[in-house]
């Protein structure tokens, strides 16, 4: 089983900065099989990315991501208040099972 | 708009099934993957196993004893079942859809304690 392991566990960041997450993978991972989700506070994750680079519906292209076989990397441009919040990687493996990285909080510096 | 709403007891005692409803609006539930997802207070994403619409599954390992999801196309709906739950159960219930290899809607969550 993949494990996917985000780095750091903590971003602190002012508004308007960058922000570079990292998912690393324990076993090559297909692009087409790598996606990011923001998650608020008491809210359900969204999806960001798909496919490692795909932007999904309403996300602005603040958001990019990057990356292949067992790197890859979610940038946030410049980042709004609304930003600040935890986000996950996800992998779906080659026996169709899903997994989760555990996680990066952008927090406020 | 695809909505998904989860449903169920938000209180469950040790040694008990805890059973979870989806609901589908929006659009139909036919040709896609559902899926059910679970967060622990404070922790991290944990996927608990998805269904097609012509019913086939797919488990986590990890609590694949303990899981059962069905479908019923005709309301829209899929079903999680968990079984002989533990403390350790204690989370928010997500069900999400799974569109190509990535979760596009998911349900606000629903809180379950399990608790005597």
């Amino acid at each position: 089983e993949i494990v996917l392991t985000q780095s750091p566990d903590t971003l602190s960041l002012s508004p308007g900065e960058r922000a570079t997450l990292s998912c690393r993978a324990s076993q090559s991972v297909g692009s087409n099989y790598l996606a990011w989700y923001q998650q608020r506070p008491g809210q359900a994750p969204r999806l960001l990315i798909y496919g490692a680079s795909n932007r999904a519906t309403g996300i602005p292209d603040s958001f990019s991501g990057s990356g292949s076989g067992t790197d890859f990397t979610l940038t946030i441009s410049r980042l709004e208040p609304e930003d600040f919040a935890f986000y996950y990687c996800q992998q779906y493996g080659r026996s169709g099972r899903l997994t989760f990285g555990g996680g990066t909080k952008v927090e406020i510096k | 708009q695809v909505q998904l709403q989860e449903s169920g007891p938000g209180l469950v005692k040790p040694s008990e099934t805890l059973s979870l409803t989806c609901t589908v609006s929006g659009g139909s539930i036919s040709s896609y993957y559902w899926s059910w997802i679970r967060q622990s207070p404070g922790k991290g994403l944990e996927w608990i196993g998805y269904i097609y619409s012509s019913g086939s599954t797919n488990y986590n390992p990890s609590l694949k004893s303990r899981i059962t999801i069905s479908i019923d196309t005709s309301r829209n709906q899929f079903a999680l079942k968990l079984s002989s739950v533990t403390a350790a159960d204690t989370a928010v219930y997500y069900c999400a859809r799974i569109k190509r290899l990535e979760l596009d809607y998911w349900g606000q969550g629903t809180l379950v304690t399990v608790s005597s």
